[in-house]
């Protein structure tokens, strides 16, 4: 089985960018599609980016999400930060039958 | 609209057994992947049992021959079938469905979860 590594925490002013990164320890981060997932605080998680960066309805546009081959990583970039964008968010994979999400990155919006 | 419900969690002792349920509503539980979910205190996510619209299951290794997946597909209920629990069981439980049959995408919907707290 596979990992997926995540930065613990991450923060920024509103208004600016933030990217999230998320490294597959082993296996092609190509080889199957990856998902982010946003967790507010006593909330469920809503997901917010589907198969590497679709967007699903209703997620604002200032949420994308990426793969690069080379650092067998995603990353998730929220542009235009905004307060009700602090929260946990959680990378997620999978292999087989088999799901891994990453261990979750805290954003705080300054 | 799809909306998950779960229930059945509570206080159990080490060793003691508990079934959760989710009641699905706005589509049909067997022509999707249902799947559960968990999330111990303060931690991050952790995928427990999925099971298929044809009825096969597959189960994280950390509850496998502990945790059965079930449906009642007359009462679009999904289950699950907590056995031999402990302390490292802990958590909400989340009932999770995909984005579409087939889509690859294995939690798209979510209930509002139910906690498990297994104590003495």
């Amino acid at each position: 089985n596979f990992m997926l590594t995540q930065p613990h925490s991450v923060s920024e002013s509103p208004g600016k960018t933030v990217t999230i990164s998320c490294t597959r320890s082993s296996g092609s981060i190509v080889s199957n599609f990856v998902q982010w997932f946003q967790q507010r605080p006593g909330s469920s998680p809503t997901i917010v980016i589907y198969e590497d960066n679709q967007r699903p309805s209703g997620v604002p546009d200032r949420f994308s999400g990426s793969i690069d081959s080379s650092s067998n990583s995603a990353s998730l970039t929220i542009s235009g930060l905004k307060t009700e964008d602090e929260a946990d968010y959680y990378c997620q994979s999978y292999d087989n039958d088999n799901q891994v999400f990453g261990g979750g990155t805290k954003v705080t919006v300054l | 609209e799809v909306q998950l419900v779960e229930s059945g969690g509570g206080l159990v002792q080490p060793g003691g057994s508990l079934r959760l349920s989710c009641a699905a509503s706005g589509f049909t539980v067997s022509s999707n992947y249902m799947s559960w979910v968990r999330q111990a205190p303060g931690k991050g996510l952790e995928w427990v049992a999925v099971i298929y619209s044809g009825g096969t299951t597959y189960y994280a290794d950390s509850v496998k021959g502990r945790f059965t997946i079930s449906r009642d597909n007359s009462k679009n209920m999904l289950y699950l079938q907590m056995n031999s629990l402990s302390a490292e069981d802990t958590a909400i439980y989340y009932c999770a469905r995909d984005l579409y049959l087939y889509s690859g995408v294995w939690f798209a919907y979510w209930g509002q979860g139910t906690l498990v707290t297994v104590s003495s």
